[in-house]
């Protein structure tokens, strides 16, 4: 089974602070993404990334930043979080020429 | 642009009632339609999908069949258990943006009561 795996279910943190959202996965999957769920607006693509190193933006990627060194990790930056950042945050994978998107579990994260 | 409307919640239902959640789209050329399932406190799972018009995607009793004319793809079950009881995403991927791309629905929430 594929999984795929979030560094936190639940974060909390201050207005300002630079926050890591970690995600892996353990098959080989060469696209990862990130989205928001926010209630009444489903989820929304943050970034996406189709190779190591490479990504490319989604539809809301003010106030996001990604990186990608490696196949299995993708990773969500929050340079200097916002309570308009406070949000459940999902990663998926998939594999290119497939159409389904494997999800984690999501993290919860709350600015103050 | 493309998009997906799918009816708002939540829905309440008893044990054993027929379940309907709209879902409707709009796309340019010719996308590829699914449903996903996410249950409290976990990641979205797939469903059921359908590729092309008059495709029947079907997976745990669940079905929805891609209708090109009325450009919906509504998911019906026809004896829901307590235990579907989740959040349901309709998602359309973008024939316009390569592999990579979904577009998914607000959700609706479904509450089955023994």
């Amino acid at each position: 089974d594929v999984k795929v795996t979030q560094s936190s279910r639940y974060l909390v943190k201050r207005t300002g602070e630079k926050v890591f959202l970690e995600c892996v996965q353990d098959m080989d999957h060469e696209n990862m993404f990130w989205y928001r769920q926010d209630p009444g607006l489903g989820l929304r693509l943050i970034y996406f990334s189709y190779d190591v190193k490479m990504k490319e933006k989604g539809d809301i990627p003010e106030g996001y930043s990604v990186s990608r060194e490696k196949k299995e990790r993708f990773s969500l930056i929050l340079e200097s979080a916002s309570t308009n950042q406070t949000s459940m945050y999902l990663c998926a994978s998939s594999l290119t020429g497939r159409y389904e998107q494997f999800f984690g579990p999501g993290t919860r994260l709350t600015v103050l | 642009g493309n998009s997906v409307t799918q009816m708002e919640g939540p829905v309440t239902l008893s044990e054993e009632a027929f379940l309907t959640i709209n879902c409707t789209y709009t796309a340019t050329g010719y996308p590829s339609l699914f449903w996903y399932v996410q249950y409290p406190g976990e990641g979205l799972q797939l469903l059921l999908k359908a590729t092309k018009a008059d495709d029947k995607g079907s997976n745990k009793g669940f079905e929805a069949t891609y209708r090109k004319e009325t450009t919906s793809f509504h998911l019906e079950k026809g004896s829901v258990q307590v235990s579907d009881s989740a959040v349901y995403f309709c998602a359309l991927r973008d024939p316009t943006s390569g592999t990579y791309k979904y577009i998914f629905g607000t959700g609706t929430r479904l509450k089955v009561l023994a």
